[in-house]
């Protein structure tokens, strides 16, 4: 079966200093991949989604960005990091292609990582 | 961008009574999805609905894609204490690629 890992599961960083959240998933190949972010009793924003390796496209202009240096693997970075920047944020995975029963569209999330910038 | 209308945003209720909540849109979608997101976690797949009428459950959980493809409802029987969380839907446009569309969400929260 698939899992997804996030890590880490809590951050807390200072106005300005780097970011780098790690996103892992597995049991299966070539999946899509997704960064959300979730203020405090929000909806999902979705930030950046990867169809394969160094395939990123980004759907919020911002200070983030996301590098797919491996299949599995998505990763959320910032050289700066703002006060706003603070959330929850989920990674998400889907199948590439559909099967019987569970299509590209259908997404599943990772456990989520709280950041806090002070 | 496209928006899902859902409500209500939040419910209170009693140990044991019935919830509904629902998610419009102006426009049509070809594929409805319902997440669980319990405090402090990732949202949680519920039910996925993959075709125009469609009624499928699980357990206490049942959920509808509308006729018209632009609503779908998820109602729990007979709700639990951990039935608590956040509620969302999510809803897949034709021509959005893999891109969900996701409601605002419904807070619910129930007294044992």
């Amino acid at each position: 079966s698939q899992t997804i890992h996030q890590w880490p599961a809590t951050l807390v960083q200072p106005v300005g200093s780097p970011l780098s959240l790690e996103c892992t998933v597995e049991g299966t190949s070539n999946p899509n991949l997704y960064w959300y972010r979730q203020a405090a009793g929000r909806g999902l924003q979705l930030l950046f989604y990867s169809v394969g390796i160094g395939q990123i496209s980004s759907e919020v202009p911002q200070n983030l960005s996301a590098s797919r240096p491996q299949d599995r693997q998505f990763i959320l970075s910032s050289k700066k990091l703002l006060l706003s920047d603070s959330g929850f944020y989920l990674c998400a995975w889907s199948v590439l292609r559909g099967g019987r029963r569970v299509l590209p569209e259908t997404q599943y999330f990772g456990p989520g990582t709280r950041l806090l910038v002070l | 961008g496209q928006q899902l209308n859902q409500s209500p945003q939040s419910m209170f209720i009693q140990e044991g009574e019935d919830v509904s909540m629902n998610c419009t849109s102006s426009s049509i979608f070809n594929t409805w999805l319902w997440y669980k997101q319990d405090p402090g976690e990732g949202p949680v797949l519920l039910i996925a609905l993959y075709k125009a009428g469609e009624l499928t459950s699980n357990g206490r959980l049942t959920a509808q894609f509308g006729i018209t493809r632009k609503d779908s409802f998820l109602n729990i029987s007979a709700s639990i204490p951990s039935d608590v969380g956040i509620y969302f839907c999510a809803g897949h446009l034709n021509n959005a690629g893999n891109m969900l569309t996701f409601g605002g969400g419904t807070r619910l929260m129930v007294k044992p």
